[in-house]
């Protein structure tokens, strides 16, 4: 069965520093991986979506980058954090056999 | 623009009672339909889906959903609520097979009185 990682589970970062999340998927090959962020008492923001090693799709405009390094590997990473940058922070991967995403289960990330 | 709107942002039912969670969406065609269950500091679940035929869909935790074209819903019922189902529910839509960006709804979140 397909089983999905993130880590770091929590963080709190100072203003200005740098940002690496990783998220792993395991029991499945060549997904389609996803980013998405959940700011408090709101929805899900779709950050970035990657179909593919090397191939990156950004939705929203930030200073917030991505990158999938290897097949099941997506990593989410910031230069600077801004304070907007707080959040929850979401994984998912899908294929074309599910056609159905399936969530990780998420980072808390603080920027003080 | 293709949309969902969960018109319920809070919901508070008795333990025991019915439920029903409400979506809605925009689309010209038939999407795909999903919702998923997310509780407090945790990622979604997959709760059920609904991709063609039978328009009554089950899902796990005793949940149902049924697709109804005519109103473009995708309503959410639970016959008997238990305290362990309070947690944020998210309508999804994909509009056809192979697209990537899923349209959440807002959520709604469920309250159970014990």
């Amino acid at each position: 069965s397909q089983t999905i990682h993130q880590w770091p589970a929590t963080l709190v970062q100072p203003v200005g520093s740098p940002l690496s999340l990783e998220c792993t998927v395991e029991g499945t090959s060549n997904p389609n991986l996803y980013w998405y962020r959940q700011a408090a008492g709101r929805g899900l923001q779709l950050l970035f979506y990657s179909v593919g090693i090397g191939q990156i799709s950004s939705e929203v405009p930030q200073n917030l980058s991505a990158s999938r390094p290897q097949d099941r590997q997506f990593i989410l990473s910031s230069k600077k954090l801004l304070l907007s940058d707080s959040g929850f922070y979401l994984c998912a991967w899908s294929n074309i056999q599910t056609d159905t995403q399936y969530f990780g289960p998420g980072t808390r990330l603080t920027v003080l | 623009a293709q949309s969902v709107t969960q018109p319920d942002i809070h919901i508070t039912v008795s333990e025991g009672a019915s439920l029903e969670l409400r979506c809605n969406y925009s689309y010209g065609a038939t999407p795909y339909l999903f919702w998923y269950v997310q509780s407090p500091g945790q990622g979604l679940q997959l709760l059920l889906k609904y991709f063609s035929g039978d328009t009554l869909v089950q899902g796990i935790k005793g949940f149902e959903a049924e697709f109804k074209r005519s109103q473009s819903s995708f309503n959410l019922r639970k016959p008997s609520v238990h305290w362990s189902d309070a947690a944020e529910y998210f309508c999804a839509v994909v509009p056809t097979s192979g697209t990537y960006k899923y349209i959440f709804g807002t959520g709604t979140r469920l309250k159970v009185l014990a």
